[in-house]
This record gives structure tokens, C-alpha cells and sequence, in this order.
């Protein structure tokens, strides 16, 4: 079955740098678009970033746009979201989510995992 | 960016009976390809969310068909045909049509 397994969170000071991992199984991971959504404590849901199957195209949410990377290790059936210049408003659960196939939807959705940036 | 407003924000429902959630986009979600892409998920307390609905009216795999999705355009509704205790949690809509994805605020789903 289907299965996102993320990791990588902790508690971090403002500024600094966080790597979110994303393991993967079940599924033909290098045919798949790959999603990163966040969740504030308490908040609604905010989608983060795509990247297309063959990494040659990656979106952004404006709120990470210059700050945040996706990437992927197709090899390592991993997804990644390099996180640099951490603000108190990234702190959220970070959910690995896969794309529903030509029909623009997120069917798969892993645990999460926390992030909070604070002093 | 397409603003998303769900309305109610708060639904308390009696088991057996209908529940419905209202979706407004600020913007027509018709993709250039010709397709409305208009999603709901539902997030019960401590999970992650899961996919029910995809281009507004298919339901996902292993989604009971008393949930069913409709509208156009702008405008979209999810209904739940009789609620059951399982069916609690927020519910989200999610527009497709142009990056970036963005959600409604949510609508919470509890028993009266």
C-alpha cells in the first residue's frame, strides 16, 4: 500500500536551516508528482511546494518562494524540502502528499512532521 | 492567488441526518484545459487529511458514497448524505486551477 513516512523536524532558533526527508513506498515513485503542505498549530492547510516527476519543474507558495527547496532522490524513493532563513511563521506540521495523476488532487498524505522555529 | 471561503465554518449535525459545506472561489477554477479542478478532503482529529472528492464530483477510492460532491464555475458544495459518528473532522475544498493550491479555511463536522 501506499505509504509517506516523513522526517527531519525539531525545534529550531529563527534563521537557520532545517531538511525535511520523505520515504516513500508502494507506488512507482519516479512517475509521481511529489507535494509538500504545511498545517500551523490549530490553522488550516497551506500548500508548500510541487516538483514534477523529473524534478524539471518546481512551484513554490509565495511564502517560501527564495527560502525553501523541493527536491527528490528517485534512486531513494525520498522526497526533500531544504528549509533556509526559518521564520516563527513556518512553524506548522510539514505533510509529504503525492498527486493524483492527471487529475490535479493530492490523493496520498503522510503523518507530518513538526517543525517549530522559535527562541 | 484564488481566495477559497467555505461556509458554515462550524456544522453540528444530528447522526443520521444531512450535512452540506458550501465552497466559493474568488476566481472561476474552469483550468485551461477545460476541467474544473475542485477537490474536498477531510481531516478527522490527529490525522493527517484524505482525499474524498477530485474535479468536483469524483469520489477517491474507498470513499462511501454518501458523500458526494457538485457545482461549477465558482461555486461548489459537499454534501454528506447521512452523517455518521466516523464523519467527524474538518473538511476542506481545494482549488487546482492555478498555482499555488489553495484551500478553504475549513469547516468542522461534529455530533450534536
Amino acid at each position: 500500500q501506499v505509504q509517506l513516512v516523513e522526517s527531519g523536524g525539531g525545534v529550531v532558533q529563527p534563521g537557520t536551516s532545517l531538511r525535511l526527508s520523505c520515504a516513500v513506498s508502494g507506488f512507482t515513485f519516479s512517475d509521481s508528482v511529489m507535494h509538500w503542505v504545511r498545517q500551523a498549530p490549530g490553522r488550516g492547510l497551506e500548500w508548500v511546494a510541487r516538483i514534477s516527476h523529473d524534478a524539471t519543474s518546481k512551484l513554490y507558495a509565495g511564502s517560501v518562494e527564495g527560502r525553501f527547496t523541493i527536491s527528490r532522490d528517485d534512486s531513494l524513493y525520498s522526497l526533500y524540502l531544504q528549509m533556509n532563513s526559518l521564520r516563527p511563521e513556518d512553524t506548522a506540521v510539514y505533510y509529504c502528499a503525492r498527486d493524483l495523476r492527471d487529475n490535479w488532487a493530492i490523493d496520498y498524505w503522510g503523518r507530518g512532521t513538526l517543525v517549530t522555529v522559535s527562541t | 492567488d484564488i481566495v477559497m471561503t467555505q461556509t458554515p465554518l462550524s456544522s453540528p449535525v444530528t447522526l443520521g441526518q444531512p450535512a452540506s459545506i458550501s465552497c466559493r472561489s474568488s476566481q472561476s477554477l474552469v483550468h485551461n484545459d477545460g476541467n474544473t479542478y475542485l477537490s474536498w478532503l477531510q481531516q478527522r482529529p490527529g490525522q493527517p487529511p484524505r482525499l474524498l472528492i477530485y474535479k468536483i464530483s469524483n469520489r477517491f477510492s474507498g470513499v462511501p458514497d454518501r458523500f458526494s460532491g457538485s457545482g461549477a464555475g465558482t461555486d461548489f458544495t459537499l454534501k454528506i448524505s447521512r452523517v455518521e459518528a466516523e464523519d467527524v473532522g474538518v473538511y476542506y475544498c481545494m482549488q487546482a486551477a492555478q498555482f499555488p493550491w489553495t484551500f478553504g479555511q475549513g469547516t468542522k463536522v461534529e455530533i450534536k
